[in-house]
């Protein structure tokens, strides 16, 4: 069964301390993957999509890479602003086109 | 520029009671999605459309119906509403094509508890 797995749960950082989130995913083929960033009490957000490993973008203090089994969130000298919860998803190339397969997240606490 | 329109924004229902959560969405996309988020369980797909006129069954479609009569609108209804139904629903939709390819946009949800 195709899945998508997000470490660690939870990660608090001070700020300008950066680090980096994790998403592995189990799959046959990889068709897209997606990184979403949610705040309490509102939907999701999206941030990037990465379609082929070795691929990276960037957006101000962050930035995700993609391998062949996993994909990095990295942030870089946080802000209290970026505490969020941020959540992975995946689209299989076996499945439908429209059909994402999300990871649980990781709930980010930036501390000033 | 609206994007995703839920409504209502939050509700409570007694067990069996039924009602009807709408999304609009004006970037005219074909796909729409709705999801639940529980704690712990991250997004589950409830149902789909993939146009007008169409729906299909997601992950968790139990206890579940929707239309999708208009394009720019997707309907979900609970007939007789659980306790197991409380949780925090996200309608979504997307368009696929060659440089968007899936994007999913997402409303701000529907928070409903169901006693």
């Amino acid at each position: 069964e195709d899945q998508v797995t997000q470490s660690p749960e939870a990660l608090r950082l001070q700020e300008g301390e950066s680090s980096s989130l994790n998403c592995s995913y189990t799959v046959s083929g990889l068709r897209g993957l997606f990184w979403y960033r949610q705040d309490p009490g509102k939907g999701p957000e999206f941030l990037f999509t990465l379609y082929s490993a070795g691929e990276e973008k960037e957006k101000e203090r962050l930035k995700a890479t993609l391998t062949k089994k996993e994909s990095f969130l990295h942030i870089t000298a946080p802000k209290p602003e970026d505490s969020a919860t941020y959540l992975c998803a995946v689209q299989f190339s076996g499945g439908s086109n429209y059909k994402l397969t999300f990871g649980k997240g990781t709930l980010l606490t930036v501390n000033p | 520029n609206a994007g995703v329109t839920q409504t209502p924004k939050f509700r409570v229902l007694k067990t069996g009671q039924s009602m009807t959560l709408l999304c609009a969405q004006d970037m005219n996309h074909e796909y729409m999605y709705w999801y639940r988020q529980d704690p712990g369980m991250g997004l589950r797909l409830i149902h789909y459309s993939v146009g007008e006129g169409t729906t299909a069954k997601g992950e968790v479609p139990d206890g579940y119906n929707v239309s999708r009569l208009k394009k720019q609108n997707f309907l979900l209804g609970l007939e007789s509403a659980a306790p197991s139904q409380t949780s925090v629903y996200f309608c979504a939709s997307s368009q696929w094509d060659l440089v968007a390819k899936n994007i999913q946009y997402f409303g701000a949800g529907t928070r409903l508890s169901v006693l």
